[in-house]
């Protein structure tokens, strides 16, 4: 089946740091990618998405792009803020529509330090 | 903009005892609900989809008399675990996709750290 690998956290950062969460999938066809968010108290919140191959999603300074070649969709952020202190989530949706469910990576811990 | 609310955020209790979180739709109906699980350091793993008026549908694994879930209107689907032992400890959380949108437009909960002593 369809699945989402994500590298291991804590990621522990200086604020300004250059910020990179590696995820891999493994689907049959064409998924959709996603990062979602999630900061302490809150729900999951869709940061960036990226329908087809190198489509690049980008949201708040963070940037990911489609990679089908290596099955990819790795998070980026030129400099981090300590705002930016929250669990982030890879995850694909086979299909467009909203009653599908979402298949998830395990998350990444991030906390940024002043 | 939409928000779903999930209650309780965290939870004790003792083994052998049911536990009920609720998952309700602020400000939009939401016909199918889903249910997720995550034990640390795993992926959230679906655990159920939720559907008003019929029986939910449970993935492979997921024991349906142990996790019960009512999805008795458009905004609202409850999650309880009932007779809980310590392995159902987890955090869960629901996801609620408005009717007729996208998999651009799934809104979480906040979700419930369940810990059965």
């Amino acid at each position: 089946g369809d699945s989402v690998t994500q590298m291991e956290g804590p990621v522990t950062l200086s604020e300004e740091a250059f910020l990179t969460i590696n995820c891999t999938y493994t689907a049959t066809g064409y998924p959709s990618l996603f990062w979602y968010v999630q900061y302490p108290g809150e729900g999951l919140q869709l940061l960036l998405k990226a329908t087809k191959a190198d489509d690049k999603g980008s949201n708040k300074g963070f940037e990911a792009t489609y990679r089908k070649e290596t099955t990819s969709f790795h998070l980026e952020k030129g400099s981090v803020q300590v705002s930016d202190s929250a669990v982030y989530f890879c995850a694909l949706s086979a299909e467009a529509s909203g009653n599908t469910p979402l298949v998830f990576g395990k998350g990444t811990r991030l906390s940024v330090i002043a | 903009g939409a928000v779903v609310s999930q209650h309780p955020s965290w939870v004790i209790c003792k083994s052998g005892t049911s536990v009920k979180i609720e998952c309700r739709s602020l400000d939009f109906q939401a016909t199918t609900m889903f249910w997720y699980r995550q034990f640390p350091k795993q992926s959230l793993m679906l655990m159920a989809t939720s559907n008003e008026g019929s029986k939910a549908t449970y993935e492979q694994g997921v024991e349906k008399d142990k996790f019960l879930i009512n999805h008795a209107s458009l905004t609202l689907s409850t999650l309880t675990v009932t007779s809980a032992h310590p392995e159902d400890s987890s955090f869960y959380i629901c996801s609620a996709p408005p009717d007729g949108g996208t998999n651009e437009k799934l809104f979480f909960g906040s979700g419930t750290q369940l810990s059965v002593l």
